[in-house]
């Protein structure tokens, strides 16, 4: 079976702060792809990054940060100096490799980030 | 160009009608979804379409019938709806979920549905 589970369920803090948004995940395949979008307040989701299960590398894009740990099925994303446009929900999702259900997200509950002028 | 299209933006319907959402993706992607969204919650899946044929049902109540005319267009045609139906509908494509690596969903802006 496939989780992801998003601890925080809101967070706030204030303009150029640095946040982390935890994503924690269960699976039992060994090939699988882990993914970050965010949700603005007009309800599209925004895709973030992709991860591939062999791919431990951690990834910086401008001032979003990602740091993939196998070893303790962790996905984890930190945006450097917050801005308010970074207000939004942002949601951790797993997908399998292959299989019957190939096609799916398995999504966390999502995070509310509130970033303050 | 990576943009999913949805109309309309905003739908009110009552109980007895019949109304369609649509859906359109220029990428040349394969694969494409159905979503519905509650308030505070995740995304949840409705129905995948491959190749133009549907693969996935997540058991959706027949008052819903997606449609896949062309790998471009997807509908959602919605017939004698519930309240509780009321929610935000999302589309979405991706590559190719038969190639191996799996590709990233692309979403549209969505639908919010209110059914009186």
């Amino acid at each position: 079976a496939q989780k992801v589970t998003q601890a925080q369920t809101e967070i706030s803090v204030v303009e150029k702060e640095d946040v982390t948004l935890d994503c924690v995940y269960e699976t039992r395949d060994t090939t699988y792809y882990l993914f970050w979008y965010k949700q603005p307040p007009s309800g599209e989701l925004v895709f973030l990054i992709r991860r591939n299960s062999f791919d431990e590398q951690n990834e910086i894009s401008g001032r979003y940060s990602w740091n993939f740990q196998k070893s303790t099925s962790s996905f984890n994303f930190t945006i450097t100096a917050s801005q308010v446009v970074d207000s939004a929900v942002y949601f951790c999702a797993l997908s399998k490799h292959r299989g019957s259900t190939l096609g799916r997200l398995y999504f966390g509950r999502g995070t509310q980030l509130t970033v303050w002028p | 160009d990576t943009e999913v299209t949805q109309t309309p933006k905003h739908l009110v319907m009552g109980m007895t009608n019949k109304k369609s959402l649509k859906c359109e993706q220029h990428m040349g992607h394969r694969a494409m979804y159905w979503y519905k969204q509650k308030a505070k919650k995740p995304p949840e899946l409705m129905f995948v379409y491959s190749y133009e044929k549907l693969s996935i049902n997540e058991s959706v109540p027949s008052r819903f019938s997606p449609e896949c005319p062309n790998s471009s267009l997807l509908n959602l045609h919605l017939h004698a709806l519930q309240p509780e139906d009321s929610a935000l509908y999302l589309c979405a494509s991706s590559q190719d979920p038969l190639a191996g690596d799996y590709n990233e969903q692309f979403f549209g802006p969505g639908t919010r549905l209110t059914v009186l």
